[in-house]
């Protein structure tokens, strides 16, 4: 079955440390996107990429960088410089990019914890 | 400035009841109008989206929502609630900023709670 699968599912980081979160997809999807999820704060955009080798700042990249070599994959790596790291990442596809007029395809998400 | 909201941080319902679950939006242009939900520890699942025609429209699970232009509301609904409702619901809205560019605007999210 076609989906998104993040990994892994839990993740520690210790001060000072970058970590990486993976991302792959067999949808055949162009766009993906990862964002970080707070209770109570809803979904915010991290960054987003339309196509290979291409991706775009969202609206709290500090801290974050991607990179999108393969159109399958989208790993995210938080960087020592986000200084409030905790949270719930989600990472999603879809098949209309930036136009989002086309649902999003979601992974099961990765809980990233400070030690 | 653009926004869409979820007036209720929570919803109660009995099982066998109907259930809403509220969305409220501020666009300028046509709104595209998407509904997720969440159960614990996963990743959101597509329900329902209005881009045009029909202003209801079904979706997965029984789930159905009104798209109420006067009003601007997209509530979701479903006639008879069941306990495997029970998670966390999003409305998201897409927009289109100065410049062409297009943005998905999600609401904070409804926790539903469905009581047997």
């Amino acid at each position: 079955d076609g989906g998104i699968t993040q990994s892994p599912k839990y993740l520690f980081r210790k001060e000072g440390q970058n970590v990486t979160l993976s991302c792959e997809q067999n949808l055949n999807h162009d766009a993906m996107y990862w964002y970080r999820q707070d209770p109570g704060q809803g979904l915010r955009l991290i960054y987003y990429s339309q196509i290979v080798n291409d991706f775009q700042k969202g609206d709290i990249a500090e801290g974050y960088s991607v990179s999108r070599e393969k159109k399958e994959s989208f790993p995210l790596t938080v960087t020592s410089a986000q200084k409030n790291p905790t949270a719930f990442y989600l990472c999603a596809s879809s098949s209309s990019g930036t136009g989002y007029n086309q649902p999003q395809h979601f992974g099961d998400g990765t809980r990233l914890s400070i030690l | 400035a653009q926004s869409v909201a979820q007036p209720e941080d929570q919803v109660k319902v009995a099982e066998g009841n109907p259930l809403t679950v509220k969305c409220t939006y501020s666009v300028s242009g046509n709104p595209y109008l998407f509904w997720y939900v969440q159960y614990p520890n996963r990743g959101l699942q597509f329900l329902l989206k209005y881009i045009t025609g029909d202003n209801l429209v079904k979706g997965s699970y029984g789930f159905e929502a009104e798209f109420n232009k006067s009003q601007t509301s997209f509530h979701l609904k479903k006639p008879s609630a069941l306990v495997s409702d029970s998670a966390l619901y999003f409305c998201a809205v897409r927009v289109v900023n100065a410049g062409n560019n297009r943005k998905l605007i999600w609401g904070l999210g409804t926790s539903l709670a469905v009581n047997p």
